[in-house]
């Protein structure tokens, strides 16, 4: 079965620390890719999304991402982190012609200490 | 303003009353789905509906029903709920073709 793992449950940083978060799934095909963040106490919200082109995405809030099609990756890195930057994120792959529907790693937390 | 409503946002309930968890969205979107959250497990699939009367079990649908009578709704029932649905649920929706989800605000669902 298809799967995203994410390899850090819990990253401790402190501002202006350097941010690269790990997402790698199981699929050999054609994939869309996502991250997700969840603010304490909200829902999720799409941080950025590559769906084709290039494999670097730049995202909201600072955040971007690179596709590496050979390591089935698609990490997520920020050059500064903020206080503001605490939250859990997800990462979530879309098998292309899935209609949708979306596979979601366990999720990595992050605390920042101001 | 587009957005995908839940309600309700909290519930304690007690085993066996069954009980529903509403989901609409006004962005006329065909995809719509459901996911329980859970500490260390990430957001698992309950169910998903591609569109109007077309609903699909997802990766965790025991104990759980749902239908899909409109397009805007897409509620979640649980006939007799126990204690290991305690959990957390966010509805989402999407167009069909644009696999960007859009996430309600969630229902943390608590069942003694």
């Amino acid at each position: 079965a298809q799967s995203v793992s994410q390899h850090n449950h819990h990253v401790i940083l402190s501002e202006a620390a350097s941010l690269e978060l790990g997402c790698n799934y199981s699929y050999g095909g054609t994939v869309n890719l996502f991250w997700y963040v969840q603010y304490p106490g909200q829902h999720l919200q799409l941080l950025l999304k590559y769906f084709s082109g290039d494999p670097l995405v730049k995202g909201i809030k600072g955040f971007e991402a690179e596709f590496i099609k050979s390591k089935f990756s698609f990490n997520l890195r920020k050059p500064s982190v903020q206080w503001s930057d605490t939250a859990e994120y997800f990462c979530a792959v879309e098998l292309a012609g899935s209609q949708g529907n979306l596979i979601f790693g366990k999720g990595t937390k992050l605390s920042v200490k101001p | 303003e587009a957005q995908v409503t839940q309600n309700p946002r909290y519930l304690i309930t007690v085993t066996g009353k069954k009980l529903t968890v509403t989901c609409s969205q006004n962005m006329n979107h065909e995809y719509m789905s459901w996911y329980r959250q859970d500490p260390g497990l990430g957001l698992r699939q309950i169910y998903y509906s591609m569109n109007v009367e077309v609903t699909d079990k997802g990766d965790v649908p025991e104990g759980y029903k749902v239908s899909r009578k409109e397009k805007r709704n897409f509620p979640l029932i649980l006939e007799s709920p126990s204690p290991n649905q305690t959990s957390l649920y966010f509805c989402a929706s999407s167009p069909l073709g644009a696999p960007e989800a859009f996430f309600g605000q969630g229902t943390r669902l608590t069942v003694v």
